[in-house]
């Protein structure tokens, strides 16, 4: 089983939201944390949010606080992120990842789906 | 925010040539420092975790080391399959991540 598989690509309009979804197989909802990263095109990574399903415990950056939402259904094992307001800056490659459930903590994510192409167009 | 500079941004690189990547923290994250390998259009995948650990499968050309704000990755021997883009990345609190260093075989 692959452990994270993640919905299909989305096309918004600026100031709509897209929610993006990770459904979540084996041991990894129950005994990990799930994060969301993007990459804009030709970019870097940069890290949204995460949130422990096993307790609904979200951690975001500051950067994202007021505009990712990060939930848990433990009814169907999956993880959505919600980015709202959205922009032209926001069209990336988003992934889901799964990691450790501490914070600080020299355990890597070992793990990243297979990424969500969202695309903000006019 | 923890800062990640990584060195060079990108570098290009002979067949069974040996290749070091360097990356500093803006402070000290202790061994909390990993590193991802990127071929384009895939996900990352994780190569070595904690500094130095190589995550499972991961060939033993590659090798970590630093501590506190300065960290390396190394390739012994450079294969063709070895290219990509490389970033290191710190959990020691909010996850951030170096900029990238983009490996080409000549």
């Amino acid at each position: 089983q692959v452990p994270l598989v993640q919905s299909g690509a989305e096309l918004k309009k600026p100031g709509s939201s897209v929610k993006v979804s990770c459904k979540a197989s084996g041991d990894t909802f129950s005994n990990y944390a799930i994060s969301w990263v993007r990459q804009a095109p030709g970019q870097g990574l940069e890290w949204l949010g995460r949130i422990i399903p096993a307790s609904g415990i979200t951690n975001y950056p500051q950067k994202f606080k007021d505009r990712v939402i990060i939930t848990a259904d433990k009814s169907t094992s999956t993880i959505k992120m919600t980015l709202r307001s959205l922009n032209y800056d926001d069209t990336a490659v988003y992934y889901c990842t799964r990691g450790p459930e501490a914070m600080y903590t020299n355990n890597a994510p070992d793990f990243w789906g297979q990424g969500t192409l969202v695309t903000v167009s006019s | 925010d923890i800062q990640m500079t990584q060195s060079p941004s990108s570098l290009s690189a002979s067949v069974g040539d040996r290749v070091t990547i360097t990356c500093r923290a803006s402070q000290s994250i202790t061994n909390y420092l990993h590193w991802f390998h990127q071929r384009p259009g895939n996900a990352p995948k994780l190569l070595i975790s904690a500094v130095s650990t190589l995550h499972s499968g991961v060939p033993s050309r590659f090798s970590g080391s630093g501590s506190g704000t300065d960290f390396t990755l190394t390739i012994s021997s450079l294969q063709p399959d070895d290219l990509g883009t490389y970033y290191c990345q710190q959990t020691y609190g909010s996850w951030t991540f170096g900029q990238g260093t983009k490996l080409e075989i000549k």
